[in-house]
């Protein structure tokens, strides 16, 4: 089955505590991207990746860093988390457009991680 | 600049009723336009997706696409109870390489 699957769902945990949510693919999508979602916000993207070894900056990066080293996993790490980076996140990745101008976003399910 | 505007809503229609859900957007030059729905704490899921003027149709489901006026529109037919839920609109905005999203409309169908 297409997926893309993040871990963990549900995570709580402390300002400062270095955590990692990961995210793998198994489409063969050269591109990923993580969002998060707030309440009023929208879904905002915080990084992207075209390739291995590619990685850009979204709207909102400050605080997060991610690293592709394979093709089919994108991680997003928090060094140091704060209690404002409480949040749902999603990770996707994007289909080639067989022809068309962009492809469609496929979503993981989601990780929503409170930072106390 | 990167704008993709929704009206949030919520837009509340009875069962049975057309829901028509609107979408505008900063560059004329864009290229790709998709409406996702997503249901409460679950991931978007994609509905439709449109690149030319006009309409295109899948189902209950209609988008429409006017480039000269920047907007784009998402009709559902004969809505139901199980269409309540939020609709995101994304926009390959021209210039850059990731798709921007409206912050949603939330739609609820009443029985």
């Amino acid at each position: 089955e297409a997926q893309v699957t993040q871990n963990p769902r549900y995570l709580i945990t402390v300002t400062g505590k270095k955590l990692t949510v990961t995210c793998s693919q198994n489409m063969n999508h050269e591109y990923m991207s993580w969002y998060r979602q707030d309440p009023g916000l929208g879904l905002r993207q915080i990084y992207y990746s075209m390739n291995v070894e590619v990685t850009d900056k979204g709207d909102v990066p400050e605080g997060y860093k991610v690293s592709r080293k394979e093709k089919r996993n994108f991680p997003l790490i928090l060094e140091s988390p704060s209690p404002n980076q409480t949040s749902l996140y999603f990770c996707a990745s994007r289909s080639p457009g067989a022809g068309r101008p962009t492809g469609e976003l496929f979503f993981g399910e989601g990780s929503r991680l409170t930072v106390l | 600049q990167k704008e993709v505007e929704q009206n949030s809503g919520p837009l509340s229609v009875p069962e049975g009723a057309i829901a028509s859900l609107n979408c505008t957007y900063s560059d004329r030059g864009s290229q790709s336009f998709f409406w996702y729905r997503q249901y409460s704490g679950k991931s978007p899921e994609l509905i439709m997706f449109i690149y030319s003027n006009g309409d295109k149709e899948d189902g209950r489901f209609t988008a429409q696409l006017n480039k000269a006026s920047q907007y784009v529109s998402l009709l559902i037919r004969d809505s139901q109870p199980s269409d309540s839920a939020t609709y995101l609109c994304a926009v390959n905005l021209s210039g850059y390489s990731t798709l921007t999203f409206g912050k949603g409309t939330m739609l609820l169908v009443s029985p």
